[in-house]
């Protein structure tokens, strides 16, 4: 079955620190999808990626950057870590972009702590 | 400035009774209005969907309302069961398109046996 597999599932970190979340996809969907989760934001759009070679930002992206190099993997990198930065993130893809009702297939998320 | 707000933020009953969940939006370009069901340490799914041209949509269980006069949607969970427990978010967008979707900030649902 397809599915999307987000590494790790954990992650600790110090603050300034690069850390890359690693979303890999086997839906062979263009569409691809970061957000964060926060108690009381509900869910945040990071980046999104049409397709190979383009990114876009999105409502949260400042901190935040992500490179397709390929179909299936998306993923997502933070410069210099800050404590603000401490959520569960949630990598998505879909088959259309507008004009179409295309579902978001989620991960099970990595929840990151910035100490 | 949120687009889509969504209540309430928790919500218990008991087993066999009714959940509700509302939502409300402020940008009449939307189109689309998702129910995703997210359970705990799993990403969201998708649940059920509704167009603005269909007043009301039942899938088994589950039932979204839509009053498009008065920009709001909700959810039914009829026959509530301690499955159905998990976090639920209320979503919308334009011409379908995700990127573009709007997410509430979730109701979460504990349905007590």
């Amino acid at each position: 079955d397809a599915e999307i597999t987000q590494s790790p599932r954990h992650k600790i970190t110090e603050t300034g620190r690069q850390v890359t979340l690693a979303c890999h996809q086997t839906w062979n969907h263009n569409n691809m999808f970061w957000y964060r989760q926060d108690l009381g934001h509900g869910l945040r759009l990071i980046h999104y990626s049409y397709g190979v070679h383009d990114t876009n930002k999105g409502e949260v992206s400042d901190g935040y950057s992500v490179s397709r190099s390929n179909t299936e993997d998306l993923p997502l990198t933070l410069e210099s870590a800050a404590s603000s930065q401490t959520s569960v993130y949630f990598c998505a893809s879909s088959e259309f972009g507008t004009g179409g009702v295309s579902p978001l297939h989620f991960g099970n998320g990595t929840r990151l702590t910035v100490t | 400035q949120q687009q889509v707000k969504q209540s309430p933020q928790s919500l218990i009953v008991q087993k066999g009774g009714i959940s509700i969940i509302n939502c409300a939006y402020e940008n009449t370009a939307f189109d689309y209005f998702p129910w995703y069901q997210q359970f705990p340490g799993k990403g969201p799914a998708l649940l059920i969907a509704i167009r603005p041209d269909v007043s009301e949509k039942k899938e088994g269980r589950f039932t979204i309302s839509f009053n498009k006069s008065a920009k709001q949607f909700s959810l039914h969970i009829m026959d509530s069961q301690p499955g159905d427990s998990a976090t639920y978010f209320c979503a919308a967008s334009i011409q379908g398109g995700s990127e573009k979707l709007v997410f509430g900030k979730g109701t979460k649902l504990t349905v007590n046996p």
